[in-house]
């Protein structure tokens, strides 16, 4: 099946730092990837869709000067958080999407980043 | 705009007990619908999802959930719940503009 994958799992960091999260598509290509965040006890909130080799699209309410998305291939997605502080920390999940294969309108999620700014 | 309800935010069940989640959808044409499982601190695992075709799904798990045109719902259902069931559990759909939404969770709590 369709895998994607998150890099870090984990990431503290300093307020004032920015971090970067890796989103990969390991075994297909994606033209759509999709950024959410998910505070405790809550449910995930869509962010942003990522389209390889264009700008992203925000979701209203989300700065998008803050969450810088890049998706300059068809199996990554990045996304940086800049100048993070400690409201930003939250849990940071990626998904895309398999547009030529048979599921093509299933998104596979990643394992997610949980981001702690301190 | 399209969007999922889940009317119930806590479930507590007795190991052994059948299980029903609610889900509630709104759109008016066939909607892609999906439920997703979360243990705590991990990511999503899909349990189901309905495209078309056969109202009653089968999932992984043992889980089920049959879509009810008639009544807006997509409920997810299990005859006899596991200890290790217990997780947050989500109902999403994929709107025609190709994002998933996601319903607020129901967390369910399994009692020995």
């Amino acid at each position: 099946g369709a895998v994607v994958s998150q890099h870090p799992s984990r990431v503290i960091c300093k307020s004032g730092t920015s971090v970067k999260i890796e989103c990969r598509s390991l075994d297909f290509q994606a033209t759509t990837m999709f950024w959410y965040r998910q505070f405790p006890k809550q449910s995930l909130m869509l962010m942003a869709t990522s389209n390889e080799g264009s700008k992203a699209t925000y979701e209203q309410g989300v700065e998008k000067d803050k969450f810088l998305i890049n998706h300059a291939s068809l199996t990554l997605s990045t996304l940086t958080v800049t100048s993070a502080h400690p409201e930003d920390s939250s849990f940071y999940i990626c998904s895309a999407r398999d547009v030529w294969g048979a599921q093509y309108n299933e998104q596979f999620f990643g394992p997610g980043t949980r981001l702690t700014v301190l | 705009a399209q969007s999922v309800t889940q009317p119930d935010i806590h479930i507590t069940v007795s190991e052994g007990a059948s299980l029903e989640l609610r889900c509630n959808y709104s759109y008016g044409a066939t909607p892609y619908l999906f439920w997703y499982v979360q243990s705590p601190g991990q990511g999503l695992q899909l349990l189901l999802k309905y495209f078309s075709g056969d109202t009653l799904v089968q999932g992984i798990k043992g889980f089920e959930a049959e879509f009810k045109r008639s009544q807006s719902s997509f409920n997810l259902r299990k005859p006899s719940v596991h200890w290790s069931d217990a997780a947050e559990y989500f109902c999403a759909t994929l709107t025609s503009y190709d994002k998933v939404i996601f319903g607020p969770g129901t967390s369910l709590s399994v009692i020995p």
